[in-house]
């Protein structure tokens, strides 16, 4: 199985910051990396799939970058609706293999 | 307008069969590349993904539940059936089906999930 580490797991950010969230795949995944945004009580939303491409609906502020092994999440100026927790997942082989998740929390 | 549905007990006993059923709309599940997979996740805990069923009945286990699932799917009814076998506390969950997009197999459409404790 292909092992996807997210760092930090948890995170203190003001609103209008800047945050970067990593996630590193165990092997090369090429580019089968999606990010999504969950609230609590809520399904995970789609944010970022193919790594870097931006879901229709998705805010301009939300990108993605990487490929291989190593990804991430940025978010260029935190909204009060952002404090969420991220997953990434890879869908290269199956299983398609969630991270651990990244909680961002308001500081 | 893609939309999923999950339904099933909110209570199962241990040891007991798990039976999750994922109504769909919006969609085909006889449509070639589509497919629909299930995720859970424990309260507080992060997503595992358990699997999917592909519209030419293919399916694919998580390796480490593959002996106590089984997906079927019904396409004239527009559904997916989770069983899941032995169950045990810490299968207590929020469980979700999720349609499969074609291209770069993220999971675009999500149902609102069911939770389902397990409890004598």
């Amino acid at each position: 199985d292909i092992q996807m580490t997210q760092s930090p797991s948890s995170l203190s950010a003001s609103v209008g910051d800047r945050v970067t969230i990593t996630c590193r795949a165990s092997q090369s995944i090429s580019n089968f990396l999606t990010w999504y945004q969950q609230k609590p009580g809520k399904a995970p939303k789609l944010l970022i799939y193919a790594a870097s491409s931006l879901q229709s609906g998705v805010p301009s502020r939300f990108s993605g970058r990487g490929s291989g092994t190593d990804f991430s999440l940025t978010i260029s100026s935190l909204q009060p609706e952002d404090f969420a927790t991220y997953y990434c997942q890879q869908s290269y082989s199956t299983p398609h293999t969630f991270g651990q998740g990244t909680k961002l929390e308001i500081k | 307008q893609i939309t999923l549905k999950e339904s099933g007990p909110t209570l199962v006993k241990p040891t007991q069969t798990l039976t999750l059923t994922c109504t769909f709309s919006g969609f085909s599940l006889s449509t070639s590349g589509v497919a629909v997979g299930w995720i859970r996740q424990p309260p507080g805990k992060a997503l595992e993904w358990l699997g999917i069923i592909y519209w030419d009945d293919d399916k694919r286990y998580s390796p480490s539940l593959k002996s106590r699932l089984t997906f079927t799917k019904d396409t004239s009814k527009n559904q997916v059936v989770l069983t899941m076998t032995s169950m045990d506390p810490v299968d207590t969950a929020t469980y979700y089906c999720a349609h499969r997009s074609e291209q770069w197999l993220e999971f675009d459409y999500w149902g609102q999930g069911t939770l389902v404790t397990v409890s004598s």
